[in-house]
Formats: C-alpha cells, structure tokens, sequence
C-alpha cells in the first residue's frame, strides 16, 4: 500500500528552526509537495521537489532524498503565523497525490 | 472572482438527501479535483479531472459523483448522503494534470445527520 508518515504534532520556540520529517512508500514517484494549512483554511503550496537535494525559498527550505524515501521541510526564524498544519504529498506513478495526515506546529513565545 | 470559490461554505444535510457541492475556477486550469478531509487522515482524493469532458474516479468515489461540462464548473454530488460522508470538502485546480501545483478553494464543511 501506499503511505505518507510524518508527525503528528511539534512544538517550537518563536525565533528558533524547526525541521518537519516525512517517510514515504508509494508506487512510483512524480515529485513531493509541501503545503501550509491554517487552522479552518484551506492548503496553500509551500514547495515542490523532484530531484535529490534542497530547494530554499526564503524562511522555508525544503529537502528530499529519493533513495531514502525522505524528504524534510526546515522552517527558520519561526513567527508566530508559523503556527499552522504542514501536510506533505507525494504524486504516484497515476500522477495522483497520496497526502500525509499532517503536522501540526505550534509556536510558542 | 480571482481563484477558486466553493458553495456552501457549510451545510447540514439529513441522511437520505441530495446534495450538491459547487465549484468555480476563473484561471482557466485545465485539470480539477475533488478531495475530502477528516480529522488524523490525509486529504483523499475523490474524483478528478483532466479536462473539461473527462472525469476519473479516485481513492475514495463510492456515493459520489462529478460532471465536467465546462472548464470553470467542477460540481461534487452525494446522491444520498450518510453520516460518514461529514468531512470537509476542497475542491483544487492546477494547469495541467500531472506534476503542475494544486491550488485549494476554500472548502465546504458538511454534516451529515
């Protein structure tokens, strides 16, 4: 079967770095997508991998390893409108996302 | 309007009754998609469309239906609904199937009773 795993919740410190793991088994692989959802929205697209390696954009960088079936979301400098669910998708041989339950982020002073 | 607009923004809906969930895309994305979100689960995939005219089932259509008579209108119907149909419903475009990025409209949230 076809899964996504990653935590279910992490706390960090407004200011400080916090890395977000994702473990995946799927059948076959397109890419792997991070998105951001506030509480009550909807998702919003944060970052797209294909290749090996780690793709910056600003406050947020995100990093996959393809062998290892991994891929991490590292968000620095954390604010408090960090405080959000980060949800990590990968697109299966069908070009379908297969979604992880995501994680939520708590940020405290 | 510029994205993607979902109605009702919520709905409570007797068990045994029709309802139809509506979606508008204005940015002229050929590929559209139908998903639902429960709490400590995963967005799952409903139905999908590649483009106007075509639709494909996807992880979880049984009790659902779509029509894709147009680019803009991707239209969600429980032909009578149960209570495990309560979810929050999103409806998502992107330019093309494949790799392209999905964008969220901002979802229906139903009760089944």
């Amino acid at each position: 079967g076809q899964n996504i795993d990653q935590p279910t919740e992490m706390t960090a410190t407004e200011g400080a770095i916090v890395q977000i793991n994702c473990t995946y088994q799927t059948s076959g692989f397109n890419g792997l997508f991070w998105y951001q959802q506030h509480a009550g929205e909807a998702p919003t697209f944060l970052s797209y991998n294909v290749l090996d390696g780690l793709e910056e954009k600003g406050r947020f960088s995100s990093f996959l390893s393809r062998s290892k079936g991994y891929s991490y979301l590292l968000l620095k400098e954390l604010q408090m409108k960090d405080s959000a669910s980060y949800l990590c998708a990968v697109m299966d041989s069908n070009y379908q996302l297969i979604w992880g339950a995501g994680t939520k982020l708590i940020i405290k002073p | 309007i510029a994205g993607i607009t979902q109605a009702p923004t919520s709905q409570i809906l007797a068990a045994g009754r029709r309802m139809t969930l509506r979606c508008t895309q204005d940015m002229r994305h050929n590929a559209m998609y139908w998903y639902r979100q429960d709490l400590g689960l995963g967005l799952r995939l409903i139905h999908y469309s590649n483009t106007a005219g075509t639709t494909g089932k996807g992880e979880v259509p049984d009790g659902y239906s779509v029509s894709r008579a147009n680019t803009d209108d991707f239209p969600l119907t429980l032909a009578s609904a149960v209570p495990s149909q309560t979810s929050v419903y999103f409806c998502a475009s992107s330019p093309a199937a494949g790799t392209d990025t999905q964008y969220f409209g901002p979802g229906t949230r139903l009760t089944v009773l």
